[in-house]
């Protein structure tokens, strides 16, 4: 058990809705990043954020956007979603100091029909 | 833009074997590299993390190697067990302390 959890556990929708994703980090973890991995695939960096502020993106479109709360929660939105939106999201919080070991959550699988 | 390649993608072998799992990247600035383990949709483990000055770190019957200039890592699981049948992730930790992942390779344990 890392500490992290992440919630709903599956999740289905439709092409052209919205979601939300919620990911609880551990107690003092600052820094919480989100994946995106595809089935077969490797974790594609989405976004991070530390103290609240987006840290650095990746190669995702503006529709993922994201927030961190200072009770160490966050979230990841996606809108108008498409179907090779469907993916594990995974999201992963660190310690105070950066480029430290990862903890991620359980993930939260979406189906884009 | 970092790349990072795992060879073999699927590896089966019977149980007492030892393991060794491959590990390549293209940008030697790294800050460090970690080694993930997954269990089908499940979320990641963390098993060894190696700083870029290390060249190796070793957690019981795993170890893992770092050649941070000719862009190399491995991972050995000595005398493998069923239980070790999982996907194992390589991550390069860049400067920027994002992490890029490799596509895993499957490892079976054969009892």
């Amino acid at each position: 058990e890392t500490g992290v959890t992440q919630s709903p556990t599956h999740l289905i929708k439709t092409r052209g809705q919205q979601v939300t994703l919620r990911c609880s980090s551990q107690s003092g973890h600052n820094t919480v990043s989100w994946y995106q991995q595809a089935l077969g695939q490797g974790p594609q960096f989405i976004f991070q954020y530390y103290r609240e502020e987006e840290n650095g993106r990746g190669n995702f479109p503006p529709r993922f956007s994201g927030l961190q709360f200072p009770n160490y929660s966050s979230e990841l939105n996606v809108n108008a979603l498409e179907l090779d939106d469907s993916a594990l999201y995974l999201c992963a919080s660190s310690p105070v100091f950066r480029g430290d070991t990862q903890y991620f959550g359980p993930g939260t699988r979406l189906t884009v029909l | 833009k970092q790349e990072v390649t795992q060879i073999p993608a699927a590896l089966s072998v019977p149980e007492g074997e030892n393991l060794v799992l491959n590990c390549s990247f293209t940008d030697s600035a790294i800050y460090n590299l970690q080694w993930f383990r997954q269990d089908p949709g499940k979320g990641l483990t963390s098993l060894l993390l190696i700083q870029s000055s290390q060249r190796e770190q070793t957690s019981g019957r795993l170890n893992a190697s770092l050649d941070k200039s000719s862009g190399r890592s491995t991972l050995y699981i000595a005398a493998s067990q069923p239980g070790d049948s999982a996907t194992y992730l390589c991550a390069v930790c860049s400067n920027d302390y994002k992490l890029s992942f490799g596509a895993g390779t499957t490892v079976t344990v054969r009892a």
